[in-house]
């Protein structure tokens, strides 16, 4: 089955600088590979996901770029602001599958 | 409107009891999840529905029985509860299971700890 593994696991920053969080994942037949963002005690929501026929996709201070060959994707946050302070899931899920496999989590935190 | 709800939301038990949580969307989707959280954060899937049949089943013991009496709940139970299921448990729904790409909207979490 599909294994992802995501890095770093804690990452602190001062606001207005940028992060980056890393993920890899084992099957190369995943084609679809989101993001979530948990702030504390709040449910896991969607920020950005991106599909294997796309190498870079950005929303304003969001970006997520996939390379297929390494079989590794990565979050970029720019001007990080305190609100970004969250845990931070990758996902990736094989077509034709209907499961959605979490990377371990990233405990975000901007400081000011 | 609350997407997907589940209650309830914290549930404190003594090792050895039965428990239900229960979930229910109003997107109109077909497909409901049951992630469980741990102490740790670790986000892991137990079992998917797809209009009320069972898709996706891992290796959880079988104290743990979901059940969807139509696609837009389902409900967990769980037997002889034991310390190590003390986690937070979030249902999910999403509009599509294969091969179409589906964000998983998640409910609040039901946080249960086993004493």
């Amino acid at each position: 089955g599909e294994n992802v593994e995501q890095h770093p696991s804690t990452l602190s920053v001062q606001e207005g600088d940028s992060a980056v969080i890393k993920c890899t994942y084992s099957d190369s037949a995943s084609n679809y590979f989101p993001w979530y963002k948990q702030e504390l005690g709040k449910r896991p929501q969607l920020i950005i996901d991106i599909r294997s026929n796309v190498g870079e996709k950005k929303d304003q201070r969001i970006a997520v770029t996939l390379n297929k060959t390494a079989k590794h994707f990565s979050l970029h946050i720019t001007e990080t602001q305190p609100e970004d302070s969250a845990v931070y899931f990758c996902a990736a899920k094989a077509g034709g599958g209907n499961k959605l496999t979490f990377g371990t989590g990233t405990q975000l935190k901007v400081e000011l | 409107d609350t997407a997907v709800s589940q209650t309830p939301k914290y549930l404190v038990t003594q090792m050895g009891n039965d428990k239900s949580i229960k979930c229910e969307q109003n997107l109109g989707h077909d497909t409901m999840y049951w992630y469980k959280q741990d102490s740790k954060k670790f986000l892991k899937i137990m079992f998917s529905y797809n209009n009320k049949e069972l898709i996706i089943n891992e290796t959880v013991p079988n104290r743990f029985s979901p059940k969807s009496p139509d696609k837009a709940h389902l409900n967990l139970h769980i037997n002889s509860l034991e310390l190590g299921d003390s986690a937070v448990y979030f249902c999910a729904s999403s509009s599509h299971p294969a091969p179409v790409t589906g964000e998983l909207f998640f409910g609040e979490g039901s946080r249960l700890t086993v004493l």
